[in-house]
């Protein structure tokens, strides 16, 4: 089955400084991961995603994130955090089935202090 | 020109009512879905529909039926509410190719009381 494990609950990182948010996955087979973010109230919104092309992929607002099978990792980083970055961040693996079934871990949230 | 549109945005209720859920998409996706976000922001699916077919039904409760008048419209409706019903309902969307991407409401914050 398949899974991800978000690393932190929580980080805070100062503007301008980078930002680093950790995701493990667990899959059976060649995951399709994403990463998406959700901004206070708000709706859910696709950063990126990685569906076994390049291992380095590149996302809006300045995200990208690697694909590390050795690792089973596919941490989001940005080289400098903007204020407006501050939101809920979801690591994402498609589970089985429809291509809706999205798994979702448990959410990062990043605080950006100016 | 919102793209999925959810009505009613906040919806507090008392225990053993009935109430709905509307969802809307114009973006010309043929399948719909419904999460259900808790109190500690963990999201799981509990329906998806496609061409107003079900596709997936995870474990909820049969109070919980979603109806697709068409494959535009996803709506929830909840019966005999509990207290454990409270969280917030995010309806979404993808159109066809498999990719992953979904797009989102921006949910519905169920209170019940």
């Amino acid at each position: 089955a398949q899974s991800v494990t978000q690393l932190d609950s929580h980080v805070s990182v100062s503007e301008g400084t980078p930002v680093l948010l950790r995701c493990n996955y667990s899959s059976s087979y060649s995951p399709s991961l994403f990463w998406y973010v959700q901004h206070p109230n708000k709706g859910l919104q696709l950063l990126l995603k990685y569906t076994s092309a390049a291992t380095l992929v590149k996302g809006i607002n300045g995200f990208e994130a690697e694909f590390k099978k050795s690792e089973t990792s596919f941490h989001l980083t940005k080289p400098s955090a903007h204020m407006s970055d501050a939101a809920e961040y979801f690591c994402v693996v498609m589970g089985g089935g429809s291509q809706g079934n999205l798994i979702f871990g448990k959410g990062t949230k990043l605080s950006v202090k100016p | 020109d919102t793209a999925v549109s959810q009505t009613p945005k906040y919806l507090v209720t008392q225990m053993g009512n009935d109430k709905s859920i509307k969802c809307e998409q114009n973006l010309g996706h043929d399948t719909m879905y419904w999460y259900k976000q808790d109190s500690k922001k963990f999201l799981k699916i509990m329906f998806s529909y496609n061409n107003k077919e079900l596709i997936i039904n995870e474990t909820v409760p049969n109070r919980f039926s979603p109806k697709s008048p068409d494959k535009a419209h996803l709506n929830l409706h909840i019966n005999s509410l509990e207290l454990g019903d409270s969280a917030v309902y995010f309806c979404a969307s993808s159109g066809s190719g498999g990719t992953g991407e979904l797009f989102f409401g921006e949910g519905s914050r169920l209170t019940v009381l």
